[in-house]
C-alpha cells in the first residue's frame, strides 16, 4: 500500500516548455487534489477532482490543465511554463464520506522554471 | 473566505518542554480541522483529525483541542525531542467550500534543540 505517489520528485522546465505531473493513489479515494505550495504563501488548491471522469478549478487554476481519466491517477498539465510556476507541487486524495475527508498527501514535485 | 493563521511562525526551544502551537480560523462553519507535519523537503503527514462535533483528539504526546466558538485549535506536544523538528500546519475543512477543500495556515517552524 503505496498510498499518494508523484512522478516526477523534480524537473527543471525553460519558459514555454509544457509537462505532465502524475499523481496516483491506491486507497480507492473518490477525492483528488492538486495543490502548490511557495514561500510565505502556504498552500494553495489549483485544481481537484471529485470522481473520474470530472475535475473543478481551484484558488490558482490559471496556467494549469487536469485531467482524471482513470479514478487512481490526477494529472496536472503546464502547456506553457512559467518562472511564476516555480513551486513545489503536492497532490492529495480523501474519501467523499463526511464528515471525515481526511487528506493523504503525495511526496511532493519541486519544478523550476527558468 | 476563510482565513486560517499560525502563531508563532517559528519557535526554537530545549528538549524537554511542553510546546502549544495556535491556529486560528474566521469562519467557525467547518466541518473538521486537521494538523500536519512538513519535514523539509517532503511531503505532509497527517497527525490529528478533529471533527466539528469533538473538542480534542490525542496522539500519543500530542493533543488537539477545538474550539469552534472561538475559532481557535491548538497543538500540545509534551515532552518535545529533537526528532519534532519540523513545520506543523493546520488546515481547516470549510462547511461552506466545495467537497473537501482545505484552507491551511502558513505554518510554525519548530526546532527542539538538544
Amino acid at each position: 500500500n503505496a498510498g499518494v505517489t508523484q512522478t516526477p520528485k523534480f524537473r527543471v522546465l525553460k519558459t514555454g516548455q509544457s509537462m505532465t505531473l502524475l499523481c496516483a493513489q491506491d486507497m480507492n479515494h473518490e477525492y483528488m487534489y492538486w495543490y502548490r505550495q511557495d514561500p510565505g504563501m502556504g498552500l494553495r488548491l489549483i485544481h481537484y477532482s471529485v470522481g473520474e471522469g470530472t475535475t473543478a478549478k481551484g484558488e490558482v487554476p490559471d496556467g494549469y490543465n487536469v485531467s482524471r481519466l482513470k479514478k487512481q491517477n490526477f494529472l496536472l498539465g503546464l502547456e506553457s511554463a512559467a518562472p511564476s510556476q516555480t513551486s513545489v507541487y503536492f497532490c492529495a486524495s480523501s474519501s467523499a464520506g463526511l464528515p471525515i475527508y481526511e487528506q493523504y498527501f503525495g511526496p511532493g514535485t519541486r519544478l523550476t522554471v527558468t | 473566505k476563510q482565513e486560517v493563521t499560525q502563531i508563532p511562525a517559528a519557535l526554537s526551544v530545549p528538549e524537554g518542554e511542553n510546546l502549544v502551537l495556535n491556529c486560528s480560523f474566521t469562519d467557525s462553519a467547518i466541518y473538521n480541522l486537521q494538523w500536519f507535519r512538513q519535514d523539509p523537503g517532503k511531503g505532509l503527514t497527517s497527525l490529528l483529525l478533529i471533527q466539528s462535533s469533538q473538542r480534542e483528539q490525542t496522539s500519543g504526546r500530542l493533543n488537539a483541542s477545538l474550539d469552534k466558538s472561538s475559532g481557535r485549535s491548538t497543538l500540545y506536544i509534551a515532552a518535545s525531542q529533537p526528532g519534532d523538528s519540523a513545520t506543523y500546519l493546520c488546515a481547516a475543512l470549510h462547511r461552506g467550500s466545495t467537497l473537501g477543500r482545505l484552507y491551511f495556515g502558513r505554518g510554525t517552524q519548530l526546532t527542539v534543540w538538544p
